[in-house]
């Protein structure tokens, strides 16, 4: 069974930017998570998606969007792109997130 | 108050030395909780998950949670060197609409 994958592995912007990471989930989870890890710190909550529809944002601003496409998917998109925004973009999906999330290898992201 | 706190350690165990990490969360409604491993440069992967009070054992590891003090724990026995690495707890918030996690424990067996 192949995991969660993510693309592109590694992703270098110039501020002002915009930036777009992919997702797939494993085969048969409809929820994908987005989260945030920048160096040092933990994981920060961005997004999650299932069955196509945004269900819930952590506190990022409007820049940081996604969506989910019908095969379960998903796409983030960060507009802008800050110097702050450097970090690991990992993207998780689930069964069901009582029992825990798989995460993808992740989009390490670096704005120059 | 973060909403899962941990001792970013590090925390140092000889090898073969039972590894305890520790994990306070504010969120009374929490209902289940989780330990990942996360080796340096990689994703996150789950070693457990826990729900009920008391202890759940796999393996080498034995998760323990105490509802009523908002605390849950992570004992590793006969500790490895390949065990080095961040832990990183974490609870489903009330409603179950995200996952917070703590900013993890960095631990690291000596040989």
């Amino acid at each position: 069974e192949a995991g969660v994958t993510q693309s592109p592995t590694h992703l270098i912007k110039t501020r002002g930017q915009q930036a777009t990471l992919r997702c797939s989930p494993i085969s048969g989870h409809t929820s994908v998570y987005w989260y945030q890890q920048a160096l040092g710190l933990g994981l920060q909550f961005l997004l999650w998606y299932d069955e196509g529809e945004e269900r819930n944002r952590g506190n990022f601003p409007p820049r940081f969007s996604g969506r989910q496409f019908p095969n379960y998917s998903s796409e983030l998109n960060v507009n802008a792109l800050e110097l702050e925004d450097s970090a690991l973009y990992l993207c998780a999906s689930s069964l069901d997130r009582r029992v825990g999330y798989t995460f993808g290898s992740g989009t390490r992201l670096t704005v120059v | 108050q973060k909403e899962v706190e941990q001792n970013s350690g590090p925390l140092s165990v000889p090898e073969g030395a039972i590894a305890s990490l520790n994990c306070t969360y504010s969120d009374r409604g929490s209902q289940s909780f989780f330990w990942y491993r996360q080796y340096s440069g990689k994703s996150p992967e789950l070693i457990m998950f826990i729900y009920s009070n008391g202890d759940k054992e796999d393996g080498r590891f034995t998760a323990q949670l105490n509802k009523a003090s908002q605390y849950v724990s992570l004992l590793i026995r006969d500790s490895q060197p390949s065990d080095s690495a961040t832990y990183l707890c974490a609870a489903v918030h009330t409603g179950g609409f995200k996952t917070i996690f703590g900013a993890g424990t960095r631990l690291f067996v000596k040989a």
